[in-house]
C-alpha cells in the first residue's frame, strides 16, 4: 500500500496551510500525521484521522474522506515549517514521502 | 516525563554488523508495542522494525533476515541488532513508542532523537 503526498507546500504567515495524503479508499484507513523540523525527530500532530494529542494546538486539523486525507494548518506561524508525515497500518507501517511546508 | 535514547550508531564497514540501543525512562518497554523508525539523510521515514506487547517481532521487508529486534527487561531497552550492512542502511534510527487510544488504533507517540548509522568503507 502507498500513501503520497505532495513535495512541497508553501503558506504566507498567517494564512492556512493544507497538506494531502493520498491512497486507494484511504478513508478505510486510519491515518496519522507527523511534523518534524529540521534536525529534530518527528513528533506526533494527529492521530486516527483527526485527533490532536495534549499538547498539539487547535490550529492543526485533519480529516480522512475518500482517498484523501487533509491536514490543514490555520494561522500559520515561522515554527510551522518542516516536513509533514502522514502515516498508515498496512500489515506494516507505511509513511508517505512527506511534504516541505514553507511559511512564505 | 517519558524519554527515549539512542545509542550505539556510528560507521561501519559494508557487510559489518552494528548493535543500537535504546534507553527508556518513565515507562516499561515490557509489555510495550515499540519500534524503529530510519531516515536516510535528507530523505523520508521508514519503518524498520516492530515489537509488539506479546514480544512478537516484525520486520520490514528490506532488513528481514538480517536485522533482529529485542526487548531487555532488566535495563528497560529496545535493541536493535543490525548485520549485513550495506550503504542502504545508512540513516538516522529513530526507537519509537506507539501508544493507542484504548480502541486498537494505534500511532507513534514518543520518538528519541535518533542515533546515525553510516555504512561506508
Amino acid at each position: 500500500y502507498e500513501v503520497t503526498q505532495p513535495l512541497s507546500v508553501s503558506v504566507a504567515l498567517r494564512q492556512t496551510a493544507t497538506i494531502t495524503c493520498g491512497g486507494d479508499k484511504l478513508e478505510r484507513r486510519v491515518v496519522n500525521w507527523y511534523h518534524q523540523r529540521p534536525g529534530q525527530a518527528p513528533v506526533l500532530l494527529i492521530y486516527r484521522d483527526s485527533n490532536r494529542p495534549s499538547g498539539i494546538p487547535e490550529r492543526f486539523s485533519a480529516s480522512n474522506s475518500g482517498n484523501t486525507a487533509t491536514l490543514a494548518i490555520s494561522r500559520a506561524q515561522a515554527g510551522d515549517e518542516g516536513d509533514y508525515y502522514c502515516q498508515v497500518w498496512d500489515s506494516v507501517w507505511v509513511f508517505g514521502g512527506g511534504t516541505r511546508l514553507t511559511v512564505l | 516525563e517519558v524519554k527515549l535514547v539512542e545509542s550505539g550508531g556510528g560507521l561501519v564497514q559494508p557487510g559489518g554488523s552494528l548493535r543500537l540501543s535504546c534507553a527508556a525512562s518513565g515507562f516499561s518497554v515490557n509489555g510495550q508495542y515499540m519500534t524503529w523508525v530510519r531516515q536516510t539523510p535528507g530523505k523520508g521515514l521508514e519503518w524498520v522494525s516492530a515489537i509488539y506487547s506479546a514480544g512478537d517481532p516484525v520486520y520490514a521487508d528490506s532488513v528481514k533476515g538480517r536485522f533482529t529486534i529485542s526487548r531487555d527487561i532488566s535495563e528497560n531497552t529496545l535493541d536493535l541488532e543490525m548485520s549485513s550492512l550495506g550503504a542502504e542502511d545508512t540513516a538516522v534510527y529513530y526507537c519509537v513508542k506507539v501508544g493507542d487510544d484504548n480502541n486498537g488504533f494505534y500511532f507513534m507517540d514518543v520518538w528519541g532523537k535518533g542515533t546515525l548509522v553510516t555504512v561506508s568503507s
